[in-house]
């Protein structure tokens, strides 16, 4: 079965305390692994889309990294607008070409202090 | 601001009412997609359509009914809905071909049923 796990459920770092987030994924085909960030009651907003292992995406301070298993998000030198639940989730290859099926993991709440 | 807009941000019905979620995008994307999230939870697929074709229906209650008048516009009927249906209905759309790109989601529209 299809599945993506996110650690940790919830991350309290004060601003400037670099981390990572976690996404640990089973599919029997990767067509696509996405990062989205969610503010409450916002829809997601897309981060990055990683295609295959070893690739690695950037934007300001958050840097995305892809395995044949999981794929982490880092974030360096986190700013207090950073808070944020952060979402994984993978488009698996098999099934109907069209379908475009996200699989989303449960998230990773960021709180970032000042 | 988001390129799939969602009208209205914020609806409140009653158990016998009948109303309807709008959703329209204007980047040529050709798949859109219906998701419901609640509270502290990863969105969950509702529907998929893809070339204005239903391509999914995740066994989700007759009481919601969607509507692909064109490949631009997305519509969400609801009928006689239950409490536990209230959430955030969130609209996305996608290209579709050959690569995985990124959804691109829609604010939403809260949904109360009283």
């Amino acid at each position: 079965e299809d599945q993506v796990t996110q650690s940790p459920e919830a991350l309290r770092l004060q601003e400037g305390e670099s981390s990572s987030l976690n996404c640990s994924y089973t599919v029997s085909g990767l067509r696509g692994l996405f990062w989205y960030r969610q503010d409450p009651g916002k829809g997601p907003e897309f981060l990055f889309t990683l295609y295959s292992a070893g690739e690695e995406k950037e934007k300001e301070r958050l840097k995305a990294t892809l395995t044949k298993k999981e794929s982490f998000l880092h974030i360096t030198a986190p700013k207090p607008e950073d808070s944020a639940t952060y979402l994984c989730a993978v488009q698996p290859s098999h099934g109907s070409g069209n379908t475009g099926k996200l699989i989303f993991g449960q998230g990773t709440t960021l709180q970032v202090k000042p | 601001d988001t390129e799939v807009t969602q009208t209205p941000k914020h609806l409140v019905m009653g158990m016998t009412n009948k109303k309807s979620l709008k959703c329209e995008q204007h980047m040529g994307h050709r798949a859109m997609y219906w998701y419901k999230q609640k509270a502290k939870k990863p969105p969950e697929l509702m529907f998929v359509y893809s070339y204005e074709k239903l391509s999914i229906n995740e066994s989700v209650p007759s009481r919601f009914s969607p509507e692909c008048p064109n490949s631009s516009l997305l519509n969400l009927h609801l009928h006689a809905l239950q409490p536990e249906d209230s959430a955030l209905y969130l609209c996305a759309s996608s290209q579709e071909g050959g690569r995985t790109y990124g959804y691109t989601f829609g604010s939403g529209t809260r949904l109360t049923v009283v």
